[in-house]
């Protein structure tokens, strides 16, 4: 079974350019996730779907982000324009479901390494 | 403010020693806490589920302690081995079945 799918693997951009990245998450898994990672720090949340929805974004900037999971599947998560601190790897993780006592394990994707220039 | 705080500093062992990584955390009341590897260029890895009504887990090499009382999580790797060098990450679910958030992780190295 093929893992969480992301691309590009890299992408280096100049500031104020914009760039997409692609996830398509593991088959069957309804909650979609994009983390943040800088160097040297853990995972943050940009934005949780439960099927299309968007469930929390609340730490999403939202004047330059943007993400969409039009059929509840794959996702694109959009930055325009780029800036200087936007360099980061940007990992697409999903799990089976959320919500209730059931124990939410995420499976990641290799992530999507940015550098801004 | 919710925090989840992990070895800062590197962790250097010699191979076949026990490694024991700590993740302490304020203003949660998990319902579970997971352990997750991470190698460079890489997505994390889970390794390990602990519930708040377990003390104890183990899955082969690997053993979590979590102490609700303490708010404090341990994962240890007995008989480590180089292959085990890599930065693990300590997570909580802070509402139950919601997404993760994680600790800065902790970088171990095993030396031959």
């Amino acid at each position: 079974e093929a893992g969480v799918v992301q691309s590009p693997r890299y992408k280096i951009i100049e500031k104020k350019q914009p760039v997409a990245f692609w996830c398509n998450p593991i088959s069957g898994h309804n909650t979609l996730y994009w983390y943040l990672q800088n160097l040297g720090q853990g995972p943050e949340l940009l934005i949780r779907y439960e099927n299309e929805e968007a469930v929390d974004d609340s730490q999403l900037p939202k004047d330059r982000f943007s993400a969409e999971r039009l059929k509840g599947v794959d996702s694109t998560l959009k930055i325009q324009p780029a800036e200087l601190g936007d360099s980061a790897v940007y990992l697409c993780a999903s799990s089976l479901g959320a919500g209730g006592s059931g124990a939410n394990v995420l499976t990641f994707g290799a992530g999507s390494r940015l550098t801004v220039l | 403010s919710q925090k989840i705080e992990q070895n800062s500093e590197a962790l250097n062992i010699q191979e076949g020693k026990t490694a024991t990584l700590t993740c302490n955390y304020t203003n949660y009341s998990p319902a579970y806490l997971q352990w997750y590897r991470q190698d460079p260029g890489r997505g994390p890895v889970f390794l390990l589920l602990i519930r708040e009504n377990e003390k104890e887990k183990r899955k082969e090499r690997l053993k979590v302690t979590f102490d609700t009382t303490l708010k404090q999580s341990l994962f240890h790797i007995t008989a480590s081995q180089p292959a085990d060098s890599a930065t693990y990450l300590c997570a909580l679910d802070p509402f139950g079945g919601y997404a993760l958030n994680f600790g800065k992780g902790t970088s171990l190295l095993v030396t031959p």
